[in-house]
């Protein structure tokens, strides 16, 4: 039981570049989502998924695609990444019933 | 006005001390209510979470909320050195499909130091 894995822990982009965050979970959880960590700004949602077939937009979804095709991943997409996209992304996921939301250990992402 | 306000400190104690974390809301639709600890360049882990008002207590942790003041604590006593992490509020309004309780809104966090 590997938990939430994201992958890649650290990644540095180009302006412009397009690239895909992913995040998988072995729990069999229905509810996952992503996040962004800012200093100064706390976490804040970016999208989430209620099961597979299903998203919906969070606080912060502006520049970001998701798609939920199974309950284990939920793969996150920069189209064209700036400079504001520079920040520590985590994916999270819980199973129904709970308020048990279990997070990744994070993805570290710098555009230059 | 953020929803959800935390004092960020940084906050450093001797060890043994008690701490006071606290956070204060504005959105009267919030339910649950919790506590999420975080170790430098680590994911967030669930510490401790409350439904609605009262208390709870798990360890050397208490979390308290009141919810006719919109407040919330976190209280750790005879804190240790392995304490030393940011502490972060968090709460939710509703269950999403499914039952889980969906989307949570943080505070900023508080940066705990222990000092030996």
């Amino acid at each position: 039981n590997a938990g939430v894995t994201q992958t890649p822990k650290f990644q540095v982009l180009k302006t412009g570049q397009s690239m895909t965050l992913q995040c998988a979970q072995d729990m069999n959880h229905e509810y996952m989502s992503w996040y962004r960590q800012d200093p100064g700004m706390g976490l804040r949602l970016i999208h989430y998924s209620v099961g597979a077939g299903i998203t919906d937009q969070g606080e912060v979804p502006n520049g970001y695609n998701v798609s939920r095709s199974t309950t284990e991943d939920f793969p996150l997409r920069l189209l064209s990444a700036a400079p504001s996209q520079t920040s520590v992304y985590f994916c999270a996921s819980s199973p129904p019933g709970t308020v048990r939301v279990i997070f990744g250990s994070g993805t570290r992402l710098t555009v230059v | 006005q953020k929803e959800v306000e935390q004092d960020p400190g940084p906050l450093s104690v001797p060890e043994g001390a008690i701490v006071s974390l606290n956070c204060t809301y504005s959105n009267s639709a919030f339910q649950y209510f919790m506590w999420y600890r975080q170790y430098s360049r680590k994911g967030p882990e669930l510490l401790m979470y409350t439904y609605s008002s009262g208390n709870k207590e798990d360890g050397r942790f208490t979390a308290q909320v009141d919810k006719s003041s919109k407040y919330i604590s976190l209280f750790i006593r005879d804190s240790q050195p392995s304490d030393s992490a940011t502490y972060l509020c968090a709460m939710s309004a509703r269950r999403n499909y499914g039952g889980s309780q969906g989307n949570l809104i943080f505070g900023k966090g508080t940066k705990l130091s222990v000092k030996p």
